[in-house]
């Protein structure tokens, strides 16, 4: 059972702060990995995603992998209220296909 | 990205009956997908549309169930048949666009309730 956790939270961080989310995976052959943001009532947006190890920067997020710890995170620089919503975490291990998705966090940035 | 857009937005339904949800994509896609999102959790990957043929479905997802059609390269249904009050929930569709990588975008779902 290829398993993907997440802290559900909620986490709170005060505007400007950085927030950080943290994403474990179980199977040691997943390849590609996907931040998610999801605001209540609406669908996922994809954020990021990366497949190499290491860091990966575009505007105010930061995504980082580390296969051999099988860790994924996300970080928020310079938070605003508007980040408030759940950030999913996805891995597949196969091009193209078979996403499993992580329970979410719960992010609250407080103004 | 495509545009995606899901009929129809919500819809509440009787037990016993059956509903069938449309995804439409405005441009051709190589992979679309249906997932379960039920209340308060996160998604849940119900199947693979596979054009021209049928559907792949995930653990605990059978096609009497979910049957699922994928005419083309920028249409596909679901069908939720036989609705208990379990089946309540919002189904997303998302599309993998040719020529990206395998990142997955999402339709806008449609909310399910079943009385």
């Amino acid at each position: 059972q290829k398993e993907v956790e997440q802290n559900s939270g909620p986490l709170s961080v005060p505007e400007g702060a950085i927030a950080s989310l943290n994403c474990t995976y179980s199977d040691r052959g997943s390849q590609s990995f996907f931040w998610y943001r999801q605001y209540s009532g609406k669908s996922p947006e994809l954020i990021m995603f990366i497949y190499s190890n290491g860091d990966k920067e575009d505007g105010r997020f930061t995504a980082q992998l580390n296969k051999a710890s099988q860790y994924v995170s996300l970080l928020i620089r310079d938070s605003q209220p508007s980040d408030s919503a759940t950030y999913l975490c996805a891995v597949t291990s196969n091009y193209g296909q078979n996403f499993v998705f992580g329970p979410g966090t719960r992010l609250s940035v407080l103004p | 990205s495509a545009v995606i857009s899901q009929k129809p937005s919500r819809d509440i339904c009787q037990r016993g009956t059956s509903l069938t949800i449309q995804c439409q994509v405005d441009s051709q896609v190589t992979m679309m997908f249906w997932y379960r999102q039920q209340p308060g959790q996160s998604l849940t990957l119900i199947a693979t549309a596979n054009q021209g043929s049928e559907a792949t479905y995930e653990s605990g997802f059978v096609i009497d169930k979910f049957p699922i059609s994928r005419p083309n390269l920028t249409f596909s249904t679901l069908t939720v048949s036989n609705m208990s009050p379990e089946d309540s929930s919002i189904y997303l569709c998302s599309v993998e666009m040719s020529g990206s990588g395998n990142e997955q975008f999402f339709g806008p779902g449609t909310r399910l309730t079943v009385l």
